[in-house]
């Protein structure tokens, strides 16, 4: 299994509460992944970053924000939880091979309640 | 527009039977093309990949999957479930920037 945990594995806040999840990783992969997974939905990208202080948005960024200071360390914060924000997180990594599409490997995610 | 279908939303089979998960993708390019698979409560785990090559894919647990260009499917099989392969399968899309698409899953409940 890769290298991937996620902290806290459970969290209930309140509404209007910032929330931050890490992920950490010890491959030292570039690539880094914040996902959703709702019911019916599918996981949904809400940002990523191919390196060290380079982020991107994804399909469902709003109301999200992250960063990226060590290769290893990616930290999705949710600046004032909503009801909507109740969801599982996943976080991924890959390394991907110039011009090429490599695999993404997934955290055993965070279950976060917002009341 | 890129996009993953999984039409089944929900597959029951019998213990010992066989498996076929459907996928339809829709894409501009070469695909690359995944199957997970999600247990409750658990993370995704990679059962196989296409990139190229060999059409039928050979992964993990005892699954393969084929894909066929022409009917833009990357259908998931298996010959004979286990009471253990009960879980949610995703099938994806790998695009541009290193992205995946995900399809919206189907769950799998096995009968004894």
């Amino acid at each position: 299994d890769a290298g991937i945990t996620q902290s806290p594995r459970h969290k209930v806040t309140e509404t209007g509460t910032p929330v931050t999840l890490r992920c950490h990783q010890t491959e030292n992969h570039r690539y880094m992944y914040w996902y959703r997974q709702d019911p019916g939905h599918g996981l949904r990208l809400i940002h990523y970053s191919y390196g060290v202080k380079d982020t991107d948005k994804g399909e469902v960024s709003d109301g999200y924000s992250v960063s990226r200071s060590k290769t290893e360390d990616f930290l999705l914060t949710l600046e004032s939880a909503t009801s909507s924000q109740t969801s599982v997180y996943f976080c991924a990594i890959s390394d991907p091979l110039a011009g090429g599409q490599e695999t993404q490997y997934f955290g055993p995610g965070t279950r976060l309640l917002v009341l | 527009a890129q996009s993953v279908t999984q039409p089944d939303i929900h597959i029951t089979v019998s213990e010992g039977a066989s498996l076929e998960l459907r996928c339809n993708y829709s894409y501009g390019a070469t695909p690359y093309l995944f199957w997970y698979v999600q247990s409750p409560g658990q993370g995704l785990q990679l059962l196989l990949k296409y990139f190229s090559g060999d059409t039928l894919v050979q992964g993990i647990k005892g699954f393969e999957a084929e894909f066929k260009r022409s009917q833009s499917s990357f259908n998931l099989r298996k010959p004979s479930v286990h009471w253990s392969d009960a879980a949610e399968y995703f099938c994806a899309l790998g695009i541009r920037d290193d992205k995946i698409i995900f399809g919206k899953g189907t769950r799998l409940h096995i009968l004894p």
